[in-house]
């Protein structure tokens, strides 16, 4: 079990909009940046927010990241199938020094 | 082009070792940390190992540490992963990937190679 808690799987319907959360800590995302990463279907991941909130060049304008307090989101507007992967948020942890990845969560576009 | 592609993997038996190396291209590779990170079959990613630019700072995660070595060859821009004393839990595609300026943010990822330790 993660130290950051995502959701496992998420669904919504093309063009719709879908929010993942990743919950942590004090120690992780209360104090650190949160960076998240796409893994379409047998391929790497991929960088998709970095900073809590900014998009790497080439990355689509529909995706954004947030954080609040001890919680960080990603949300995808105008949602298309090629949408469908597994999301990652990833973050510094100051108690166990070191990288560590949410559970991910597996998006569905219906 | 940032270019990262990993060779090595393979079938080995529990307590085997195995090297892993990833061939960098398209930066300045003596220029930028490096990391491995590891996910197991149908699991979520693990971060493994870290190593900096001029190879002098390396970090283990706790299930690796004293059994897994990073290292690399800025002459020929080239990351290594030597692994021994292999155990079924290593089962995993390792991925080689470059650290942007604070160490930590993965920017750039190879396609993987498949580890699988089994008898």
């Amino acid at each position: 079990q993660s130290v950051l808690t995502q959701p496992p799987s998420v669904s919504e319907a093309p063009r719709q909009r879908v929010t993942i959360s990743c919950s942590g800590s004090s120690s992780n995302i209360g104090n650190n940046v949160v960076n998240w990463y796409q893994q379409i279907p047998g391929k790497a991941p991929k960088l998709l927010i970095y900073y809590d909130d900014l998009l790497p060049s080439g990355v689509s304008d529909r995706f954004s990241g947030s954080k609040s307090g001890t919680s960080a989101s990603l949300a995808i507007s105008g949602l298309q199938s090629e949408d469908e992967a597994d999301y990652y948020c990833a973050v510094w942890d100051d108690r166990l020094n070191v990288v560590i990845f949410g559970g991910g969560t597996k998006l569905t576009v219906l | 082009e940032v270019q990262l592609a990993e060779s090595g993997g393979g079938l080995v038996q529990p307590g085997g070792s195995l090297r892993l190396a990833c061939a960098a291209s398209g930066f300045t590779f003596s220029s930028y940390e490096m990391n491995w990170v590891r996910q197991a079959p149908g699991k979520g990613l693990e971060w493994v190992s870290y190593i900096n630019s001029g190879g002098s700072t390396i970090y283990y995660a706790a299930s690796v540490k004293g059994r897994f070595t990073i290292s690399r060859d800025n002459a020929k821009n080239s990351l290594y992963l030597q692994m021994n004393s292999l155990r079924a839990e290593d089962t995993a595609i390792y991925y080689c990937v470059r650290a942007g300026a604070d160490g930590i943010l993965f920017d750039y990822w190879g396609q993987g190679t498949l580890v699988t330790v089994s008898s």
